[in-house]
């Protein structure tokens, strides 16, 4: 299947700073990216979806303030935490919609981002 | 937001068992997708089903799409020590643009004795 990554795998950030989490689909291009948010032994809960030089359509509960996304180019989207609390301390996954079918399949997913604020 | 009911939550069992989960929803779904989660890693696909009582396998994996689409199972067959793992159901609507999200089950956390 086609590659998605995530920079960085893992960051620790303290309280009040922003942090900035990239995706990248490495050999497609993906014209809709979503933004998961993963507590542990927990499901993934989506965040956002972003399409490629649109704003971002955030899911009911998620401070587009405080989460923002921007998916600049078909190969790149970033989600930055801004004054990240303890409790934004998760796994953050991103995945990457390739294709024209519009099949779930063609959904690919990154490693995932572990951010721990102090 | 929404999420589906996955059971069962957790399951326990020796090398060579078979295995079978399943997702309801209260709500149609055109797709059902299960997915694999190794610790620290992002959801793997297993199998996609995109039509009612569709069954697909996938080696020792067997799916079906409910004929309802309102639910979904999936089997593992003769479990081997790196099946471990948390499994998620997850759905997807018809049509584009947002209608393009996946709604994920609770997961199955699966430990299997050698």
């Amino acid at each position: 299947g086609a590659v998605v990554s995530q920079h960085p795998s893992r960051v620790i950030c303290k309280s009040g700073t922003s942090v900035k989490i990239e995706c990248r689909s490495l050999d497609f291009q993906a014209t809709t990216m979503f933004w998961y948010r993963q507590f542990p032994k927990q499901s993934l809960m989506l965040m956002a979806t972003s399409n490629e030089g649109s704003k971002a359509t955030y899911e009911q509960g998620v401070e587009k303030d405080k989460f923002l996304i921007n998916h600049a180019s078909l190969t790149l989207s970033t989600l930055t935490v801004t004054s990240a609390h303890p409790e934004d301390s998760s796994f953050y996954i991103c995945s990457a919609r390739g294709g024209t079918s519009g099949r779930a399949s063609e959904q690919f997913f990154g490693p995932g981002t572990r951010l721990t604020v102090l | 937001g929404q999420q589906l009911n996955q059971s069962p939550q957790s399951m326990f069992i020796q090398e060579g068992e078979d295995v079978s989960m399943n997702c309801t929803s209260s709500s149609i779904f055109n797709t059902w997708l299960w997915y694999k989660q190794d610790p620290g890693e992002g959801p793997v696909l297993l199998i996609a089903l995109y039509k009612a009582g569709e069954l697909t396998s996938n080696g020792r994996l067997t799916a079906q799409f409910g004929i309802t689409r309102k639910d979904s199972f999936l089997n593992i067959s003769a479990s081997i020590p790196s099946d471990v793992g948390i499994y998620f159901c997850a759905g997807q609507r018809a049509g584009g643009g947002s209608n393009y999200k996946l709604t994920f089950g609770k997961g199955t956390l699966l430990t299997v004795n050698p």
